[in-house]
């Protein structure tokens, strides 16, 4: 199975800030990642698809790049709605792996 | 708007079959992947499976030989079943639609707790 390490594992940021989350294969994947929001008690939400593509109605603030084996979803001016935890998932091949996830709180 | 609701016990006993299913309303089943993900209490998310529209499906080795997905058109739902539990298998069992473009939308979730 492809092995998704995700970094950091949490991070401090305040309102306003910059905010980039790593997520790295252990195989190459193409561009075949996601990336998932998830707020306390509720389901994931997808953000970005295949790598790079943002899923409709998620603000523009939200990016992702990268290709292989390495990932990055970058929040531009982090928003009070965006502390929550994030997860990537390969999609690339059987069985579909997610990463550790990345918290992110107010610093 | 397509929305998914998963249904079933919340409370199984250890070594029985947990069994959920998972109604789509607003699309049609007969299209897509549909998936189970499942989330332990404080953990991180582990995916389950996907059955196609056609019946063909995936599952996660580590729950291969324990894990069946089926999918009923005529009442556009999909259901899963997880034999042998134990308090491992406690968690959030989220249903989802997937293929392709990522996971979207998914169900609220529902917490089954694996408990004599």
């Amino acid at each position: 199975a492809i092995q998704m390490t995700q970094s950091p594992s949490s991070l401090s940021a305040s309102v306003g800030d910059r905010v980039t989350i790593t997520c790295r294969a252990s195989q190459g994947i193409r561009n075949n990642l996601g990336w998932y929001q998830q707020k306390p008690g509720k389901a994931p939400k997808l953000l970005i698809y295949a790598a790079s593509s943002l899923q409709s109605g998620v603000p523009s603030r939200f990016s992702g790049s990268g290709s292989g084996t390495d990932f990055t979803l970058t929040i531009s001016s982090l928003q009070p709605e965006d502390f929550a935890t994030y997860y990537c998932l390969q999609d690339y091949n059987y069985p579909l792996t997610f990463g550790g996830g990345t918290k992110v709180e107010i610093k | 708007q397509v929305q998914l609701q998963e249904s079933g016990p919340g409370l199984v006993k250890p070594s029985e079959t947990l069994s959920l299913t998972c109604t789509v309303s607003g699309d049609s089943i007969s299209a897509y992947y549909w998936g189970w993900i499942r989330q332990p209490p404080g953990k991180g998310l582990e995916w389950i499976g996907y059955i196609y529209y056609s019946g063909s499906t995936n599952y996660n080795p580590s729950l291969q030989s324990r894990v069946t997905i089926s999918i009923d058109r005529s009442k556009n739902h999909f259901s899963l079943k997880l034999s042998s539990v134990t308090a491992a298998d406690t968690a959030v069992y989220y249903c989802a639609r997937g293929g392709g473009k990522g996971f979207d939308p998914w169900g609220q979730g529902t917490l089954v707790t694996v408990s004599s």
